[in-house]
């Protein structure tokens, strides 16, 4: 059973161009999550997804990021026109349920570096 | 808004001694979760505490909740060098009594373990 896949393991992007992250969850758990974690420091909460719905995005800067968990397919964090402070790892995680009584399984992330 | 603190922060221990993590948090939750993470790496679930009272051992760490306190430990027992790594709880968030996966992690704990 294939953990939470996330990819691309690393990605470096010029300040102004997009970014896509993406996050297949764990067979059987519908809900994703999506973290962001600055150097030296503990994740933050961005956003939180089940299938076709986004269910709190408060941890979501208000311009050029976005979130969707498409009813086919891994779910996708898009960042546009990125800038330097966007440097961070983004971890993506899942659960079966929302209620976290198995746990939140966590991703490898994805390294962005923005030059 | 909820806010978890760990402490120590930054922890240098000795080969085969004990010590204690803290992790306090601001409001109400039934359930607490600690990670492990070595650098440049993903978040390892360790313990996952749901109720009051709750103690749960692995190896040479043990974790305990009190949610009366809203308090939980991570005690290390005779530590060894594989140890070294950053610890971080997480308290979900709690709406109309029910918890999600809205995690609040604190800052984290480095712990080195030396010879």
């Amino acid at each position: 059973n294939a953990g939470v896949m996330q990819n691309p393991r690393h990605l470096v992007r010029r300040r102004g161009q997009e970014a896509r992250l993406r996050c297949s969850p764990m067979k059987g758990h519908s809900h994703v999550y999506w973290y962001r974690q600055l150097p030296e420091e503990g994740l933050k909460f961005m956003v939180y997804l089940q299938k076709e719905n986004i269910i709190d995005e408060s941890g979501m800067p208000k311009e050029r990021f976005s979130a969707e968990f498409p009813k086919e397919g891994p779910s996708i964090l898009r960042i546009q026109q990125v800038v330097r402070g966007d440097s961070a790892a983004y971890f993506c995680a899942s659960s079966p349920r929302g209620q976290g009584n198995y746990g939140y399984t966590f991703g490898s992330g994805t390294r962005l570096t923005v030059v | 808004e909820l806010k978890v603190e760990q402490n120590p922060l930054f922890l240098s221990m000795q080969e085969g001694k004990n010590y204690t993590i803290y992790c306090n948090y601001s409001t109400t939750s039934d359930r607490l979760y600690w990670y492990r993470q070595d650098p440049g790496k993903s978040l390892e679930s360790l313990f996952v505490l749901l109720s009051n009272g709750a103690v749960k051992q692995e190896g040479r760490l043990m974790a305990s909740l009190d949610t009366k306190a809203r308090l939980s430990t991570l005690h290390i027992t005779a530590a060894v060098h594989d140890l070294s790594a950053t610890y971080f709880c997480a308290v979900p968030t709690n709406a109309g009594g029910t918890s999600y996966g809205k995690l609040t992690f604190g800052q984290g704990t480095i712990l080195t373990v030396h010879p």
